[in-house]
């Protein structure tokens, strides 16, 4: 399996403008979890969807950033509009909910890397 | 006060030296604990898994896990150049494909 797979890699936008960002979750999982790492705060879950549906969503900063999944393969982080402090690195993780504890493990894409000037 | 805890550093070590990396946490509620690898512009990546307290062992790698002071460490023994990156500790309260708290990270040099 290629892993958890998001793109882009890399965002610059204007503040202002609405971003967009998938992630692709390992074929299987039913699991998918979208967090943010700053400098400051380090890694923090903005919202995860167990079997595509948005299950907690108390870290999402506020109403400019919503998150869907609308299916088992899919989802995206929109943020609209965008605002400089948003800047970051956004992570999507999947998971299974197996049986033994050992496969409950989060693997996480590469990130996207978003700047908002 | 965050519930995890963790020393930014950075550490730097000498190649072969042995590593010690900590987390200290305030929430007794948390069960699963892991520590998680990120190097430099890549997804943070999973090195251990435990559940409540004790010790694992994963060749060069040790987890321990010390409930009664809300305590977790990863040792590396015989620490390579390639062991540099940020070192993450995550927890969390049910199983691990529930939400992970995590610690700041603790970014680990070692020099040859």
């Amino acid at each position: 399996d290629a892993g958890v797979i998001q793109s882009p890699r890399h965002e610059v936008t204007e503040m202002g403008q609405e971003v967009t960002l998938r992630c692709k979750p390992i074929s299987g999982h039913n699991s998918l979890f979208w967090y943010r790492q700053t400098m400051m705060r380090g890694l923090e879950l903005l919202i995860y969807f167990n079997n595509n549906v948005p299950i907690d969503d108390s870290g999402m900063p506020e109403d400019r950033f919503s998150a869907k999944m609308p299916n088992a393969s899919f989802s995206t982080l929109k943020i609209q509009p965008s605002e400089p402090r948003d800047s970051a690195v956004y992570f999507c993780a999947s998971s299974s909910q197996g049986g033994g504890r050992e496969e409950n493990i989060q693997y996480f894409g590469a990130g996207t890397r978003l700047s908002v000037l | 006060q965050k519930e995890v805890e963790q020393d930014p550093g950075p550490l730097s070590v000498p190649e072969g030296a042995i590593v010690s990396l900590n987390c200290t946490y305030s929430n007794s509620a948390f069960q699963y604990f892991m520590w998680y690898r990120q190097y430099s512009r890549k997804g943070p990546e999973l090195l251990m898994y435990t559940y409540s307290s004790g010790n694992k062992e994963d060749g060069r790698f040790t987890a321990q896990v010390d409930k009664s002071s809300k305590y977790i460490s990863l040792f590396i023994r015989d620490s390579q150049p390639s062991d540099s990156a940020t070192y993450l500790c995550a927890m969390s309260k049910i199983s691990g494909n529930t939400p992970l708290v995590f610690g700041k990270g603790t970014r680990l040099s070692v020099i040859a």
